[in-house]
């Protein structure tokens, strides 16, 4: 069975400060990984994607995201967050045709 | 090209009653996938359609219920005797194909409240 693991529930970073969100993924297989984004009140919207490849995956938004089988992670990363970035981060892993989500991590920005 | 469009955004139903939540995915996209978010929780998925067939519907409540793609006209998931604990927003998402790397499109929501 796949599963996604999040382990930070809330963060807080100071606006232009760098941010990492961390997630770790189980599947037998190789991965397809999904980071999206969801503001308040919104759907979701996808950030990046990694399928093969690369293992250093650019998205929208500045955002990038790096897949380490080694470890089983899919991190997010951003070298310097704006205000516009607060919002909820899902982490997402996709089997034969459905997307495993895991619980998400709320991104608090501070001046 | 509009995106997956979900109505209503809000819905309010008593215990007891049905409620009835649409889905018009993508234009040209045959694929559509139902999530459930329960407060300070992740999506879980809930039913996989194409359309006129039900193709995973593991993540789906044993009763109550169920939900369609006709050939004609937006998914429906439809909740029987609302309970309190169905409270969620529940996401629709469509896709064109079901390839692994198809990515898939959410719609804003629809945010059911049980008074």
């Amino acid at each position: 069975a796949q599963s996604v693991t999040q382990p930070d529930i809330h963060i807080t970073v100071s606006e232009g400060a760098s941010l990492e969100l961390r997630c770790n993924y189980s599947y037998g297989a190789t991965p397809y990984l999904f980071w999206y984004v969801q503001s308040p009140g919104q759907g979701l919207q996808l950030l990046l994607k990694y399928f093969s490849g690369d293992t250093l995956v650019q998205g929208i938004k500045g955002f990038e995201a790096e897949f380490k089988r080694s470890q089983s992670s899919f991190n997010l990363r951003k070298p310097s967050v704006h205000w516009s970035d607060a919002a909820e981060y899902f982490c997402a892993v996709k089997g034969n045709e459905k997307l495993t989500f895991g619980t998400g991590t709320r991104l608090t920005i501070i001046p | 090209n509009a995106g997956v469009m979900q109505n209503p955004r809000h819905l309010v139903r008593r215990r007891g009653q049905e409620a009835r939540l649409r889905c018009s995915p993508m234009k040209g996209h045959s694929h559509v996938y139902w999530y459930r978010q329960l407060p300070e929780e992740g999506l879980k998925f809930m039913v996989y359609l194409q359309k006129e067939n039900i193709i995973d519907e593991s993540g789906m409540p044993k009763e109550r219920f169920s939900a369609e793609f006709p050939k004609e006209g937006p998914s429906i998931l439809r909740i029987q005797q609302v309970v309190r604990g169905d409270s969620a927003a529940y996401f629709c998402a469509s896709s064109p194909v079901s390839d692994r790397d198809a990515e898939a499109f959410f719609g804003q929501g629809t945010r059911l409240t049980v008074v």
